[in-house]
């Protein structure tokens, strides 16, 4: 257990359906991270969060996603108008800002299917 | 476009032999690089990291190797357990990720599978 925890672990909805997933990141830890991963490759970046401020956000979130982080603690990643191409692992991490190391905690992920 | 690939996609080895993972990358800018284990159904763990301004690092059981000048990095596990099956990923990040974000850069990963 890595102290970063999703919710929830499993998904399945319908094609057309909005989808919502949370990410509780370690306590101390300012960035928070949403990435994707797809059968048999490593995880996608998709956006990036620096307390409350989304700073960097991926090709891959496309209009459809949108994620938040409204007191610089927990995040959510919403999907709307889900298509069959959004099956996946949803991975949040999170890291601490400052010294010289970057290494990303990450979540058990939320695993979605669409239908 | 710049990626991080790993030389081997499967891996088996004799529980209590030691195994190496390699893995290339291609971004002259990175300087920081992480392996993580990945078991089914799980999100990936931390194993180690390495800076580029090292050459080895090592941990329990665990040791990562860094050539700068072919841009690869291996993943040594000592006396290789049942309980080290898994996939594993090598990643990259540098100041220059995402502005700043230091967001990480993923290879496919190798499965490695100990037969006891």
């Amino acid at each position: 257990d890595t102290g970063v925890s999703q919710d929830p672990r499993h998904k399945i909805t319908k094609r057309g359906q909005n989808v919502t997933f949370r990410c509780d990141p370690i306590s101390e830890h300012n960035r928070l991270y949403w990435y994707r991963q797809t059968l048999g490759q490593g995880p996608e970046f998709l956006t990036y969060f620096q307390n409350e401020a989304q700073l960097e956000k991926s090709r891959l979130l496309s209009d459809r996603f949108s994620a938040e982080r409204p007191k610089g603690s927990f995040s959510t990643l919403e999907i709307q108008r889900t298509e069959q191409g959004d099956s996946a692992m949803y991975l949040c991490a999170s890291s601490l800002i400052g010294g010289d190391r970057y290494e990303q905690y990450f979540g058990p992920g939320t695993r979605l299917t669409v239908t | 476009g710049e990626s991080v690939g790993l030389h081997l996609p499967t891996l088996s080895v004799q529980e209590g032999d030691n195994s190496i993972i390699n893995c290339a990358y291609s971004n002259s800018a990175s300087d920081y690089f992480i392996w993580y284990k990945q078991e089914s159904g799980k999100g990936p763990q931390f194993i180690i990291d390495i800076r580029s301004n090292m050459d080895k690092r090592q941990g329990q059981r665990v040791t990562v190797l860094l050539n700068k000048t072919v841009k690869h990095l291996s993943l040594q596990i000592a006396a290789t357990q049942p309980g080290d099956s898994a996939v594993y990923f090598c990643a990259e990040t540098s100041p220059y990720s995402g502005a700043g974000s230091y967001q990480l850069t993923f290879g496919k990963g190798t499965k490695l599978s100990v037969i006891p």
